[in-house]
């Protein structure tokens, strides 16, 4: 079955870019399936951050829009996240998933990242 | 793009019936049958419960099911086990390719 690991940095100083990786196992990221990336601030609730297609078609959170880049590498199997300009309100475990028609499902584990000098 | 609207907790004792709401707007919940739903245990990642409203994925245990009525969805959990106790949050196809999450509700098992 389909399987996503999260992996990066879990440490990233305020104004600098944050960079995730997702590896997909178990599926050929170029078969087709949206991919995406979900956030979960400390104590807080889940923020869909963006799509993309296995194609590279991208669809961001409008409130994220200006800071985030989502890419696709099929020859590695994995997509991968950049947020730019981060402060502490960007501290917050990343999830990558699987978007299934209009669901994700499976979802990786999560990787906790925290902004502070 | 607003997060939908849960309520903060709900609570039950094992055995009872317990209802979550979820309410957007008719640019998400109320335009689209896509609303799924996902329970999340203390430091684990979510699980997809109910999809397209009303579906479950297989595995689930039929004790869940979802509706919707307008711009609200609501996710039923029957027969409540201790085992349910844990954050759930909707989520909605909010057009153009986009999706908004619940706000969450945390559910106590008394």
């Amino acid at each position: 079955q389909v399987q996503l690991q999260e992996s990066g940095p879990g440490l990233v100083k305020p104004s600098e870019t944050l960079s995730l990786t997702c590896a997909v196992s178990g599926y050929s990221i170029s078969s087709g399936y949206y991919w995406g990336w979900i956030r979960q601030p400390p104590g807080k609730g889940l923020e869909w951050i963006g799509s993309i297609y296995h194609s590279g078609s991208t669809y961001y959170n409008p409130s994220l829009k200006s800071r985030v880049t989502i890419s696709v590498d099929t020859s590695k199997n994995q997509f991968s996240l950049k947020l730019s300009s981060v402060t502490a309100a960007d501290t917050a475990v990343y999830y990558c998933a699987s978007l299934d028609s209009d669901w994700f499902d499976p979802w990786g584990q999560g990787t906790l990242v925290t902004v502070s000098s | 793009q607003s997060a939908l609207t849960q309520p903060a907790s709900v609570s039950g004792s094992p055995g009872q019936s317990i209802t979550i709401s979820c309410t957007g707007t008719s640019s998400d919940v109320g335009g689209y049958n896509y609303v799924s739903w996902y329970q999340q245990h203390p430091g684990k990642a979510p699980k997809l419960m109910i999809y397209d409203v009303s579906k479950r994925p297989s595995g689930v245990s039929n004790r869940f099911s979802g509706s919707k009525s307008g711009n609200t969805a609501s996710l039923t959990i029957s027969g409540l086990q201790a085992e349910d106790e844990a954050d759930y949050y909707c989520c909605s196809y909010a057009g153009s390719s986009t999706y908004v999450f619940g706000t969450g509700t945390k559910v106590t098992v008394l």
